[in-house]
């Protein structure tokens, strides 16, 4: 069963940081890019980053782009996204998924995890 | 930046009814463009994808459609359990979302 679980939220100040891990399990993790989606409360959807299977292409949205990191440890099938310089309107839901169409630009995602939530508050 | 307008963003229908959804697109993105639903506390599920194609497991009432810059989601006969939030998403460059369309029972 393919499984994605996300961790690392919390309550953080403005201009903090914070980093999320989304740990997989009964898959190939090694071979799925893999991409970070969030959603503020009560809004849409807004693709963050995006990493490819081996780790050398990342693509990022630009209202996080020079803030956050994208990297993943394939030996440890985790994924993990290091957000620095933390604004209010980063606070939303953030949702790891995999994206199944090899390649070095996101595609789209056929499974994801739980969530979990990052508030960005003082 | 490509942006995806969606409409309507709230709709209300009988069960049994045919539901269709529209996407436009800032610009032409031949048929790069996928449809999820999202439930209430829930991650969103892929349903639709290169516009057309249903993923894995995904009734049959469900069915998209389009290329360039018009793409339409329908739910030919809807179901209670269909009560849901419905996304576009296009790939063309990077990926951006649609508002959404919130889907509810009348």
């Amino acid at each position: 069963e393919v499984q994605l679980v996300e961790s690392g939220g919390g309550l953080v100040q403005p201009g903090g940081h914070l980093r999320l891990s989304c740990a997989v399990s009964g898959f190939r993790f090694d071979i799925y890019a893999m991409s970070w989606v969030r959603q503020a409360p009560g809004k849409g959807l807004e693709w963050v980053s995006f990493i490819s299977d081996d780790g050398d292409n990342t693509k990022y949205a630009d209202s996080v782009k020079g803030r956050f990191t994208v990297s993943r440890d394939n030996s440890k099938n985790t994924l993990y996204l290091q957000m620095n310089s933390l604004r209010v309107e980063d606070t939303a839901v953030y949702f790891c998924a995999t994206d199944p169409q090899a390649g070095s630009s996101p595609w789209g995602f056929d499974s994801w995890g739980q969530g979990t939530l990052v508030t960005v508050s003082s | 930046d490509i942006q995806m307008t969606q409409s309507p963003s709230f709709l209300s229908a009988y069960v049994g009814e045919r539901v269709t959804i529209t996407c436009q697109a800032s610009q032409a993105i031949s048929n790069y463009l996928n449809w999820y639903q999202q439930k209430p506390g829930k991650a969103p599920r892929l349903l639709i994808y290169d516009a057309g194609k249903l993923d894995t497991r995904v009734p049959s009432r469900f069915s998209g459609s389009g290329s360039g810059t018009h793409f339409t989601f329908t739910i030919e006969t809807l179901q209670p359990e269909d009560i849901a939030t419905y996304y576009c998403q296009q790939y063309d460059t990077l990926v951006s979302f649609g508002g959404g369309t919130k889907v509810e029972i009348k």
